[in-house]
């Protein structure tokens, strides 16, 4: 069974920059897999940020960007704010109508 | 503007079944694939099932859980049957994203506020 991971936690000071990934437990994570990724504080419904890799939703701030590093998906928010302290989930298509989610990944800005 | 909201949930026996519904508006029902994605206490989000052309589900609900969904009414629904306490979350209904030519982009653009499923004795 495959699954996407995700770091579990992330520390970044205000206006700084962090990279969150989102990997396959087996092979590379490519724009096949359609990566999105969403945000969700805790208690609301989940916010989309990027699909596609990295086409920005709509009204999404250009601070948050997509990309594919390495083998895995990446999403970079430049300039952290307060209100991006959230978590963050990534999706990958898997094919045949299956979507997996990554565990997520919380982010505090300190 | 795409509107979701789902209806349906409550506390329930282990074994008993539920029905869960999702109110959509703001867009051409039947031309989107729809689906329902969950997220148990204190934790991560879990895809559930899609109705598009066909339908699809997650092997944890396979065989217990049914989705389907009513164009002339614009709802869609989750049945669930043989219900477990690890069944117990938020259940959101979440419509898919497209491209401008309509091919599916595989992602979820919209959700709903979700509504509380709890499996309990």
């Amino acid at each position: 069974q495959t699954v996407v991971t995700q770091e579990p936690s992330f520390s970044v000071s205000p206006g700084g920059t962090v990279t969150l990934t989102c990997g396959l437990s087996s092979g590379s994570v490519s724009t096949s897999y359609y990566p999105s990724w969403y945000q969700q504080i805790p208690g609301q419904a989940p916010r989309t940020l990027i699909y596609s890799t990295n086409i920005r939703s709509s009204g999404v701030p250009d601070r948050f960007s997509g990309s594919i590093l390495g083998n895995k998906a990446a999403l970079t928010i430049t300039g952290a704010q307060a209100d991006d302290e959230s978590d963050y989930y990534c999706v990958l298509y898997m094919g045949s109508g299956i979507s997996v989610f990554g565990g997520g990944t919380k982010v505090t800005v300190v | 503007e795409v509107q979701l909201l789902e209806s349906g949930g409550g506390l329930i026996q282990p074994g008993g079944s539920l029905r869960l519904s999702c109110a959509a508006s703001g867009f051409t029902f039947s031309s989107y694939a729809v689906s329902w994605v969950r997220q148990a206490p204190a934790k991560g989000l879990e895809w559930v099932s899609t109705i598009g052309s066909n339908t699809y589900y997650a092997g944890s609900v396979k065989g217990r859980f049914t989705i389907s969904r009513d164009t002339s009414k614009n709802t869609l629904y989750l049945q669930m049957n043989t219900l477990r306490a690890d069944d117990t979350a938020v259940y959101y209904c979440a419509k898919r994203g497209y491209d401008a030519s309509g091919s599916s982009l595989f992602y979820f653009d919209s959700w709903g506020p979700g509504t509380l499923v709890t499996v309990s004795s």
